[in-house]
């Protein structure tokens, strides 16, 4: 069974820093599909960005980027000139290809200093 | 602005009542979901509906009844639940077929159990 693994309950970042949240992952698969989802305060989940497996090019979007390792089955979160209202909890999710189950890493919540 | 609309947003409901969640997207999303969070936990899938047919029941208790009366639509239904059932019921959709497509989630129930 795939398990998704995020290893920093709490991290906090000063406003305008870099910060990074890790995220590990155990499949015996070569198709699937990984998510970073933000759950703020307010309790939506929201797509922060989404890596699949077959590429090798790390996705983007904005201030968000990921490091993708395949062999390391590692899929860390880059947030760059982090704001106040990237205060958050942070989800890593994994799914397969074929299947409606998306697995979620425990969380890790951000905080964010002014 | 929220493209999956969740009603209603709190529910305080005794152990004997019956009432039901309510779910709508209009995104054409052909697969929706209920999941169950509770505090600073990960999101517990409880049921998939593909095209308004059942397609994952992860061992729900039958106090929770889902239904999905249309494409747009979809519904849980409570009865003589317990207090541990007290959480942040969540709705999502995605579309069918791109595994790559993620979850699209409403703003949540918060309900309370008594």
């Amino acid at each position: 069974a795939q398990t998704v693994t995020q290893s920093q309950p709490e991290m906090s970042v000063q406003e305008a820093e870099t910060v990074t949240l890790s995220c590990t992952y155990d499949t015996s698969e070569s198709d699937y599909y990984l998510f970073w989802y933000k759950q703020p305060p307010s309790r939506q989940m929201i797509l922060v960005i989404r890596q699949e497996a077959y590429k090798q090019q790390n996705a983007t979007e904005n201030r968000f980027s990921v490091n993708f390792q395949k062999a390391a089955k590692s899929f860390s979160l880059k947030i760059s000139d982090s704001q106040l209202g990237d205060a958050a909890m942070y989800f890593c999710a994994y799914r397969s290809s074929g299947t409606y189950k998306y697995i979620f890493g425990t969380g890790t919540r951000l905080k964010v200093l002014a | 602005d929220t493209e999956v609309t969740q009603t209603p947003k709190h529910l305080v409901m005794g152990m004997t009542n019956k009432k039901s969640l309510k779910c709508e997207q209009h995104m054409g999303h052909r697969a929706m979901y209920w999941y169950k969070q509770k505090a600073k936990k990960p999101p517990e899938l409880m049921f998939v509906y593909s095209y308004e047919k059942l397609s994952i029941n992860e061992s729900v208790p039958s106090r929770f009844s889902p239904e999905c009366p249309n494409s747009s639509l979809l519904n849980l239904h409570l009865h003589a639940l317990q207090p541990e059932d007290s959480a942040l019921y969540l709705c999502a959709s995605s579309q069918v077929g791109s595994y790559n497509s993620p979850l699209h989630f409403g703003n949540g129930t918060r309900l309370t159990v008594t």
